[in-house]
């Protein structure tokens, strides 16, 4: 079983949609979860972390970890186009290891 | 967060050839990290890049094929050793910086084809 899994997608929605991203994970002992963003041709950059269970919001972006399930969610309110990219979630094993879901492509249509 | 630069962002080479890969940091970090992205997959850690010590290398990757070189604070190169078209990918660094210890600020990368 794969530490983190994440389902590839891709994922196509109109403008002004809500959008959920999800991942689960295997080991019940991850505290840290990340949420990436990537553009073609960029290096991922860092949305949103949590630690522990509950939620997490920054401006139209909410995090949210559910622990007893191994799920991890983030959901983008009022889509824009801008935010066509590929979505990474990942957890921290050990010291400073990242290990990351396989990505979801998602598409804002205007 | 710190600004980091690659270089080469972009390169194809010859299958049997060795490329380095050089990561460049605005500010003195103590951890960096090589990871690799092929194509459609996510991306996979190689190695973490202490200064003053050995690289740590994850299983499935080894120094004779990814020699990382650390010399100081704000610099690491990653060599891609004698190459073969499976070692096309896209190459990362990335640090970690300020405060938050676990929080990891990734390069643009570099775009690797082997013929």
């Amino acid at each position: 079983q794969k530490e983190v899994e994440q389902d590839p997608g891709p994922l196509s929605v109109p403008e002004g949609a809500i959008v959920s991203l999800n991942c689960t994970y295997s080991n019940s002992a991850f505290q840290y979860f990340m949420w990436y963003r990537q553009y073609s041709r960029k290096g991922p950059e860092l949305l949103m972390y949590t630690y522990s269970s509950g939620n997490k919001e920054d401006g139209r972006f909410t995090a949210q970890v559910d622990k007893s399930s191994k799920y991890i969610s983030l959901f983008i309110r009022d889509s824009q186009p801008s935010d066509s990219a590929t979505y990474l979630c990942a957890i921290i094993q050990g010291a400073q290891k990242l290990v990351f879901g396989q990505g979801t492509r998602l598409t804002i249509n205007p | 967060s710190a600004v980091i630069s690659q270089k080469p962002s972009r390169d194809i080479c010859q299958r049997g050839t060795s490329l380095t890969i050089q990561c460049q940091v605005d500010s003195q970090v103590t951890m960096m990290f090589w990871y690799r992205q092929q194509p459609g997959q996510s991306l996979t850690l190689i190695a973490t890049a202490n200064q003053g010590s050995e690289a740590t290398y994850e299983s499935g990757f080894v120094i004779d094929k990814f020699p990382i070189s650390r010399p100081n604070l704000t610099f690491s190169t990653l060599t891609v050793s004698n190459m073969s078209p499976e070692d096309s990918s896209i190459y990362l660094c990335s640090v970690t910086s300020g405060v938050a210890k676990n929080i990891q600020y990734f390069g643009a990368g570099t775009r690797l084809s082997v013929l």
